[in-house]
């Protein structure tokens, strides 16, 4: 199957800093890319869906200002958490999709987030 | 909207045992379902899915899964247990109508397979 690479795997910040997780498509060309939030023992959480060059669409309840999405390009979404908090501390995943191509939804391997 | 519950979050095996993982779905039109697997720390890995046509789907690593529309439900097999089968599983739903873009996850089973 299709290569996703979230980089980096953990991450550890202190409060009010921000941090960038950057989410790679390696052999396809990525028209959606979605980022997911994954509490401890819990599912995955749709944050939101970027296409390619637009704007990303928020879930209900997602900060847009927080949590700043770009797709600036077929292979790299990129999620920004800006002045985190220790309750932004989570497992972040994303997924990309080739939709011109019909493809599955590819995950990446995640990223763990400590804020402290 | 569209929903998907998982009974049971955990799941104990003995090695070499059935395996079934249970998922109901909630969807006002014909869905397409899918199961993935997580490892500790990792991303989540396509097992199978369906869509259209047959309605017995078989996946990866052994595991099968049949569509029962009148049941709605979409529940999870494997034969015979490994050890390397312990892991989380989630069972989610996409609209089609949509495109089939946007997942919707149940809350996940950790199977746990014993000696």
């Amino acid at each position: 199957g299709a290569v996703v690479s979230q980089h980096p795997s953990w991450v550890i910040c202190k409060s009010g800093t921000s941090v960038k997780i950057e989410c790679r498509s390696l052999d396809f060309q990525a028209t959606t890319m979605f980022w997911y939030r994954q509490f401890p023992k819990q599912s995955l959480m749709l944050m939101a869906t970027s296409n390619e060059g637009s704007k990303a669409t928020y879930e209900q309840g997602v900060e847009k200002d927080k949590f700043l999405i770009n797709h600036a390009s077929l292979t790299l979404s990129t999620l920004t958490v800006t002045s985190a908090h220790p309750e932004d501390s989570s497992f972040y995943i994303c997924s990309a999709r080739d939709l011109s191509r019909n493809t599955e939804a590819f995950f990446g391997q995640g990223t763990r987030l400590t804020v402290v | 909207a569209q929903s998907v519950t998982q009974l049971g979050s955990h799941v104990s095996v003995s090695e070499g045992a059935l395996v079934l993982l249970r998922c109901n779905y909630s969807s006002s039109v014909p869905p397409y379902l899918f199961w993935y697997v997580q490892y500790p720390n990792q991303g989540l890995q396509l097992l199978l899915k369906y869509t259209t046509g047959a309605t017995l789907v078989k996946g990866i690593n052994g595991f099968e899964a049949e569509f029962k529309k009148s049941e709605t439900s979409f529940h999870l097999t494997k034969p015979s247990a490994h050890m390397s089968d312990a892991a989380e599983y989630f069972c989610a739903v996409s609209d089609p109508t949509g495109g089939g873009n946007k997942l919707t996850f149940g809350t996940g089973t950790q199977l746990k397979v014993e000696l």
